[in-house]
């Protein structure tokens, strides 16, 4: 079975600093790793994706994420935070063993931007 | 390109009435369908997956069903619903298994 660990229900940041959202995950399989964000009221837009290959993977809007097996991270950061990334982040894994089921999700990061 | 359409956008309904949630996709065919809840304060939780048309796979026990009538389509269903029901609903699809889940823009549903 897997799991995701966001750490830190809210994570506030001033503009233009560096925003790092920590997520880690337990999988008994090779993982596959997303970062979604979700605006209030809408559902949720991919960011980036881990599959297999370079650890280092590049999203949307800036944002990237590095995958780390030793540590079972995948945290996402951005290094100058805009006020139009307020919004809530998160972290999900599948396992690559085959079947159709679906995501599992960490709890959340709300990222709030401080002018 | 493909599209995900979920209706309605908002739902307010009493205890112990029906419910029906609507999600169809454009552009692609044959595409593995989920429904999630998002609870207030909570991440998502996966409620039903599927296949294929009439193939459905339950994450969890609960007042809720769902159908897959047609190859695009994917129904969410409830005979009575419980307060505790409320939440904010989405549908995703994917290519295959492994590839990114795509979302709708959910519903949002409200129990008196």
């Amino acid at each position: 079975a897997q799991s995701v660990t966001q750490l830190g229900s809210h994570v506030s940041v001033s503009e233009g600093a560096l925003v790092l959202l920590r997520c880690n995950y337990s999988s008994s399989v090779p993982p596959y790793l997303f970062w979604y964000v979700q605006y209030p009221n809408q559902g949720l837009q991919l960011l980036l994706k881990y599959t297999t290959g370079a650890t280092l993977v590049k999203g949307i809007n800036g944002f990237e994420a590095e995958f780390k097996k030793s540590e079972t991270s995948f945290h996402l950061t951005k290094p100058s935070a805009h006020m139009s990334d307020a919004a809530e982040y998160f972290c999900a894994v599948r396992g690559s063993g085959g079947g159709a089921d679906g995501l599992t999700f960490g709890k959340g990061t709300h990222l709030i931007i401080q002018p | 390109s493909q599209t995900i359409h979920q209706w309605p956008a908002t739902l307010v309904q009493p205890v112990g009435s029906p419910l029906s949630l609507e999600c169809t996709v454009e552009g692609t065919s044959n595409p593995n369908l989920y429904w999630y809840r998002q609870a207030a304060g909570r991440g998502l939780q996966l409620l039903f997956y599927s296949v294929g048309i009439g193939q459905i796979s339950s994450e969890v026990p609960q007042n809720l069903s769902a159908s897959r009538p047609q190859d695009r389509q994917f129904i969410l269903s409830s005979k009575k619903l419980l307060l505790s029901d409320s939440g904010f609903y989405l549908c995703a699809w994917s290519v295959s298994v492994g590839q990114p889940q795509h979302f709708g823009d959910g519903t949002r549903l409200s129990i008196l």
